[in-house]
């Protein structure tokens, strides 16, 4: 099945350390982005990257970090720079066209 | 500026009646419209989208949606809601702007409850 996978579901973290949100898809997508959800608010962008290598902040970026080295992958670190890091975190991609975007399934994130 | 309007933060509605969850857009040249739901603790799922030809579009699970231009309307409608429908519904419109490589700007969410 093509989808896209975030792994772990659920992760907890100690104040001042780092953490990893994995993205991986399957589905060819050139472009793939990364948002953050607060309850009761919408998505908001944190890092988006068109193609391999190459990545640019989106409206929230502080504290965040990406990375692009190959087509399926997009992992996302969270930083002790981030002063409110506890969101759930949302995946996506889209095909060339750049039209629907495809989501992951999330990663909420707790961090005491 | 480019925006998305979801002015219902919460819609009511009971079983087997119709729903509408409102969106208005603003954005430069012709838009692109996009709705998708999420369930709790689930990434977002696409509904359905206006690009261009018919203005009412039809989507997955029933939903359908009415693109009204002289309104800058992308409303969700449904004629007999169920209560699995009860989600959070997302409004989107494709940032147009020659440097937003054609992101999405999305609207805050309208949560739907469906009552037995």
């Amino acid at each position: 099945d093509g989808g896209i996978t975030q792994s772990p579901k659920y992760l907890f973290r100690k104040e001042g350390q780092n953490v990893t949100l994995s993205c991986e898809q399957n589905l060819n997508h050139d472009a793939m982005y990364w948002y953050r959800q607060d309850p009761g608010q919408g998505l908001r962008l944190i890092y988006y990257s068109q193609i391999v290598n190459d990545f640019q902040k989106g409206d929230i970026a502080e504290g965040y970090s990406v990375s692009r080295e190959k087509k399926e992958s997009f992992p996302l670190t969270v930083t002790s720079a981030q002063k409110n890091p506890t969101a759930f975190y949302l995946c996506a991609s889209t095909d060339g066209d750049g039209y629907e975007q495809y989501f992951g399934p999330g990663t909420r994130l707790t961090v005491t | 500026a480019q925006s998305v309007a979801q002015p219902e933060d919460q819609v009511n509605v009971a079983e087997g009646n119709p729903l509408t969850v409102k969106c208005t857009y603003s954005v430069s040249g012709n838009p692109y419209l996009f709705w998708y739901v999420q369930y709790p603790n689930r990434g977002l799922q696409f509904l359905l989208k206006y690009i261009t030809g018919d203005n009412l579009v039809k989507g997955s699970y029933g939903f359908e949606a009415e693109f009204n231009k002289s309104q800058t309307s992308f409303h969700l409608k449904k004629p007999s809601a169920l209560v699995s429908d009860s989600a959070l519904y997302f409004c989107a419109v494709r940032d147009m702007s020659v440097d937003s490589n054609y992101q999405l700007i999305w609207g805050a969410g309208t949560k739907l409850i469906i009552k037995p």
